[in-house]
């Protein structure tokens, strides 16, 4: 079954760290960027962070840049997200989405359930 | 960046009738336009990319168009189960942006 599955997500105090995963199956996971998108009932849908099919490209929200960190392991067909010095602001329900294929400034043709994280104290 | 805004807020249609939405970008996105359909509780789901071409699996009745700024969604014959959010998305320019969403309602 072709999937991404999110994990990790929960409660966090601000200022603190939290890493989420999606675990993907179905797909030749290293032909795809994959991405993180947020989305919160204020703020909408707002994508976080893209990293290349074979990793060696990533890219940053201004929101994120310097306290998030995307990675992969095409070997584990996973995908990561470890966020630090968290804020108020970062409480969202997360997304893994993946592109068509090598290309990462496309859509989104897969989405998995998403992690919400919470950020309180 | 570019900011799309999607117009109604909320459409209330009758089964079997046409449904109707509208994206507009504040500036040109050429026809890199997608649209989503997201249902409570769960993730958005691929309908339409490059403003018009179809996603694997969708219904013939899910239907796009425009290019530059302007972009609609047509569901042809609406079903009970279209009711959903609808996001327009570009992908033209850094950074990717998102519509607020129409909500479709079944009246």
């Amino acid at each position: 079954q072709v999937q991404l599955v999110e994990s990790g997500g929960g409660v966090v105090r601000p200022g603190g760290s939290l890493r989420l995963s999606c675990a993907a199956s179905g797909f030749t996971f290293s032909t795809h960027a994959l991405y993180w998108v947020r989305q919160d009932p204020d703020k909408g849908l707002e994508w976080v962070a893209v990293i290349s099919y074979d990793g060696t490209d990533k890219f940053y929200a201004d929101s994120v840049k310097g306290r998030f960190t995307i990675s992969r392991d095409n070997s584990r067909n996973t995908v990561s997200l470890q966020m630090d010095s968290v804020r108020g602001e970062d409480t969202a329900v997360y997304f893994c989405a993946r592109t068509p294929g090598h290309d990462f400034w496309t859509y989104f043709d897969l989405w998995g359930q998403g992690a919400l994280v919470t950020v309180s104290s | 960046e570019i900011v799309m805004t999607q117009s109604p807020g909320i459409l209330s249609v009758s089964p079997g009738e046409r449904a109707t939405l509208s994206c507009r970008a504040s500036q040109s996105v050429s026809y890199h336009l997608a649209w989503y359909q997201q249902k409570p509780g769960q993730a958005p789901r691929l309908l339409m990319y490059d403003a018009s071409k179809r996603a694997t699996g969708i219904p013939a009745r899910f239907s796009g168009s425009g290019s530059g700024t302007e972009f609609t969604l047509t569901i042809s014959s609406l079903q009970p189960e279209d009711s959903a959010i609808y996001y327009c998305h570009q992908n033209e320019e850094w950074p990717q942006t998102f519509g607020q969403g129409t909500k479709v309602e079944i009246k």
